[in-house]
């Protein structure tokens, strides 16, 4: 158990709907990332946070989103899903941007 | 920008033999750090070995130890006495030491371990 928990573990929606991902990081951890992971596929790199802050964006589209709250969780809002938009979730966190990251359990997320 | 290169989509070793897993990155940076994740049907990433790009010395984690070769950007990991439980998907990946610290992954190799 890494110390970082998301929630929903598993979720089917349909096309056009809209979600939202949530992260809890580890204890005391102030950046989050966000990493899609595709059917066979290594993790992408979507976006950063640190102690609320966006702090770099990776392969995100425009349907997507995300923020850091006051207590370091942090929701990624998927919205407008495509069939392509399935995938496996991850969330990680570290103490600071430079420190090694851990990786949560993912969200499997299905668009049917 | 940084890539990181598996050729090995999957790989097969007998059980309690050795097998080496193969990955090779681009960057120009010269600081940076390079790991290997585990990730088994659970889909749960686990960490299982990282190295320093400033060190020399290769890192060893019980079983597994890794062969960098920095100027060939170079950086295999070698399973000894594979277990059953070794069976996974591993992915080789790579952070940046300054900017965003993200990291960039292969696109992972299947191990399969055979009884």
């Amino acid at each position: 158990d890494s110390g970082v928990t998301q929630t929903p573990k598993h979720l089917i929606t349909a096309t056009g709907q809209r979600v939202t991902l949530r992260c809890s990081p580890r204890s005391g951890d102030l950046s989050v990332y966000w990493y899609q992971q595709s059917l066979d596929q290594g993790l992408q790199f979507l976006i950063q946070y640190y102690n609320g802050e966006e702090r770099a964006k990776g392969n995100i589209l425009e349907r997507f989103s995300a923020q850091q709250f006051p207590d370091l969780h942090s929701e990624l809002n998927l919205s407008s899903l495509e069939l392509g938009d399935s995938a496996l979730y991850f969330c990680a966190s570290s103490v600071a941007a430079g420190n090694e990251q851990f990786f949560g359990p993912g969200t499997r997320l299905t668009v049917l | 920008a940084q890539t990181v290169t598996q050729s090995q989509p999957e790989m097969s070793v007998q059980e309690a033999e050795t097998v080496t897993l193969s990955c090779t990155y681009d960057t120009s940076e010269s600081d940076y750090y390079l790991f290997w994740y585990k990730q088994p049907p659970s889909r749960q990433m686990i960490l299982v070995i990282r190295q320093e790009a400033y060190k020399q010395q290769n890192a060893t984690e019980n079983r597994f130890s890794v062969n960098f070769q920095k100027a060939a950007k170079s950086f295999s990991l070698k399973i000894s006495d594979s277990q059953l439980g070794d069976a996974a998907m591993y992915f080789c990946a790579y952070k940046e030491s300054s900017g965003t610290y993200k990291y960039i992954f292969g696109t992972g190799t299947r191990l399969k371990v055979l009884a």
